[in-house]
């Protein structure tokens, strides 16, 4: 157990819709960085943030948006949803130096 | 630039033997290379990491080898067993920043 808790496990919607993924990260971690993976495309880092600001951005496209709130949780926010949608989500997190620790991942299907 | 590549895709091993898993980078300013084992249906779990300054760093059976001349790494199981089967995947970073993850090797050890 990595101490990085996501929710939903799985989630399934209908192209169109929008969906929220839950991140609760490590206790002490300030940074929090969202990551998608599909077979396709692999593991792509999409968002970090880092103390409620925004630090990095990746590939993350404009109809997908995150944000960290002051207790350190973070919400990634997808939006009109499309079946290329479709993959595992991964939220991670770290503290200042250390590596970057999972959490076990949203299934988002998109039928 | 900012691609690791990984070899091979998948790798399939007798159980007590050595598996190699390859990655080389192109970005002179990683200074931070994890390997990640993801199990099916799990997030990806640090396994080891190693900065440019050393070119070996082991952690019971498992080493990474490191050389900054030909920019390339890898992974060294020794004494593989059965539980070792699941994706592996390096990864690349300018510490403490966002992760560049390689394609994954699927490998799996047979009794």
């Amino acid at each position: 157990d990595s101490g990085v808790t996501q929710t939903p496990k799985h989630l399934i919607t209908a192209t169109g819709q929008r969906v929220t993924l839950r991140c609760s990260p490590r206790s002490g971690d300030l940074s929090v960085y969202w990551y998608q993976q599909s077979l396709d495309q692999g593991l792509q880092f999409l968002i970090q943030y880092y103390n409620g600001e925004e630090r990095a951005k990746g590939n993350i496209l404009e109809r997908f948006s995150a944000q960290q709130f002051p207790d350190l949780h973070s919400e990634l926010n997808l939006s009109s949803l499309e079946l290329g949608d479709s993959a595992l989500y991964f939220c991670a997190s770290s503290s200042a130096e250390d590596t970057q620790y999972f959490g076990p991942g949203t299934r988002l299907t998109v039928l | 630039q900012q691609q690791v590549k990984q070899s091979p895709q998948s790798l399939i091993v007798q159980k007590g033997g050595i598996s190699i898993i390859n990655c080389a980078y192109e970005n002179t300013a990683f200074d931070y290379f994890p390997w990640y084992q993801q199990f099916p249906g799990k997030g990806p779990a640090l396994l080891i990491a190693i900065r440019p300054d050393v070119s070996e760093k082991k952690e019971g059976r498992f080493t990474i080898s490191f050389n900054k001349s030909a920019k390339q790494f890898s992974l060294h199981i020794m004494d593989s067993q059965p539980g070792d089967s699941a994706t592996y995947f390096c990864a690349a970073s300018m510490h403490p920043d966002k992760l560049i993850f390689g394609t994954g090797t699927r490998l799996q050890v047979f009794p």
